[in-house]
């Protein structure tokens, strides 16, 4: 079975432009969750999808960013226009609520963004 | 407010056993969480505490004290593939998983 996977794995952007990173949770985990981690920084919620709607998005930083999850499956995250400090690795992360449930979240191997 | 706190860096030398630890100030416990992290890697589960005491598994043990706010991540017969993050992490509620800064573990032979 497939893992979560995150693309790109690494973008250089300039200050101002634009950046959109892809996550698709593992088939069937409703929840999506979007985590950032800044370079010595604890990993910081961003937000947390129930399917297609947002459950929680309280730990988006700005109006900069913008989440969606059209039809409940894969996610995107658009960060429009990129700041210095948008730098960072940007993880995604899916869990099944259903039986057999571990509680455990399991991660993607994380989007690294670079503003220059 | 949520605060999870544990310490930046440790060193360990091959073989040994080495003990991190964790506490934590949060609303709404309903579990703990320990994730191993290579560089560049995907966090990975390495254990889940809910109920006070230890959990354990393998080389691996896991213990908790709600009481307290405290947590500890046991690595017996430590190896070099060790060497890597390890992150503590608390639910809260039923969907909010809170993590900490990590713990850069280094093994040296």
């Amino acid at each position: 079975e497939a893992g979560v996977t995150q693309f790109p794995s690494h973008s250089v952007i300039e200050k101002g432009q634009t950046v959109t990173l892809r996550c698709d949770p593992i088939s069937g985990h409703d929840n999506l969750y979007w985590y950032r981690r800044v370079m010595g920084k604890e990993i910081k919620f961003l937000l947390h999808f129930v399917k297609e709607s947002k459950q929680d998005e309280s730990g988006m930083p700005n109006n900069r960013f913008l989440a969606e999850r059209t039809g409940g499956t894969y996610s995107t995250l658009k960060v429009q226009p990129a700041e210095l400090e948008d730098s960072g690795v940007y993880f995604c992360a899916s869990i099944q609520r259903e039986p057999p449930n571990t509680g455990e979240l399991f991660f993607g191997e994380g989007s690294r963004l670079t503003v220059l | 407010g949520q605060n999870i706190d544990q310490p930046t860096e440790m060193t360990a030398t091959e073989g040994a056993i080495v003990q991190i630890n964790c506490t934590y100030q949060t609303s709404g416990f309903n579990g703990l969480f320990w994730y191993q992290q290579h560089a560049g890697e995907a966090p990975t589960f390495l254990s889940y505490n809910v109920l006070d005491g230890l959990e354990e598994k393998g080389r691996f043990s896991s213990f908790l004290s709600r009481s307290k706010g405290y947590s500890y991540l046991l690595l017996k017969e430590l190896q070099m593939k060790d060497s890597a993050s390890y992150l503590c992490a608390v639910i809260e509620g039923t969907y909010k998983y809170i993590f900490g800064t990590g713990t850069r573990l280094k093994v040296l032979a």
